[in-house]
């Protein structure tokens, strides 16, 4: 099964900061990858697929880049709402569909 | 606006069993691919299992081949996961989440996911 790497596991950040996530695949995945966002207690949110697909309705200060193992989540101008856990996710070689094993932001 | 709810998690002793369900509304259900994430306490999401749009098709993560089954009723709009011979590794919110393609073959993305409910398997 392909393994996605993401770093860092923790970051903390300030308001109208700029953060970037990583997530490295131990295989090619060709651009076969999501990036969600969790709170606690709340559904996962889709917000990029196919690498740099941004999800309808997504703000526009997160983005997404890569292809191959390594792809970015970009969030520039952080906003208190941003504050959460992020996973990368991958279907491109199936089975399984793997997850990364989360980013969790914090509030500086 | 699509939503997902599902309901049937509790508290069960390992090696027993739970069905789980999901109720959906806000689209065509029948036109989409299905799928169950879980996760763990203080872990990360786990995905377990996908079921085709017409469900003919289902496919497993091998921690619960075997012993967890997909199923889905179309004139019903529900989804639902057999659970049986539970393990301690089980205990984990269960999440419902659609796929994001319209008839899509396999797995992808999952663009709605429910709130979860909570799998505790403890004796």
């Amino acid at each position: 099964a392909i393994q996605l790497t993401q770093s860092p596991s923790s970051l903390s950040a300030s308001v109208g900061d700029t953060v970037t996530i990583t997530c490295r695949a131990s295989r090619a995945i060709s651009t076969a990858l999501a990036w969600y966002q969790h709170k606690p207690g709340n559904a996962p949110n889709l917000l990029i697929c196919d690498a740099s697909s941004s999800e309808s309705g997504v703000p526009s200060r997160f983005s997404g880049s890569g292809s191959g193992t390594d792809f970015t989540l970009t969030i520039s101008s952080l906003q208190p709402e941003d504050f959460a856990t992020y996973y990368c996710q991958q279907f491109n070689t199936y089975p399984p569909i793997t997850f990364g094993q989360g980013t969790r932001l914090e509030i500086k | 606006q699509v939503y997902l709810v599902e309901s049937g998690g509790g508290v069960v002793q390992p090696g027993g069993s739970l069905r789980l369900s999901c109720a959906a509304s806000g689209f065509s259900f029948s036109n989409y691919g299905m799928n169950w994430v879980r996760q763990a306490p203080g872990k990360g999401l786990e995905w377990v299992t996908f079921i085709h749009y017409d469900g003919t098709n289902k496919y497993y993560a091998d921690s619960v081949k075997g012993r967890f089954t997909i199923t889905r009723d179309n004139s019903m709009n529900t989804l639902y996961l057999q659970m049986n011979s539970l393990r301690s590794e089980d205990t984990a919110v269960y999440y419902c989440a659609k796929g994001k393609r319209f008839l899509e073959w396999l797995p992808s993305y999952f663009d709605s996911w429910g709130q979860g409910t909570l799998v505790t398997v403890s004796s």
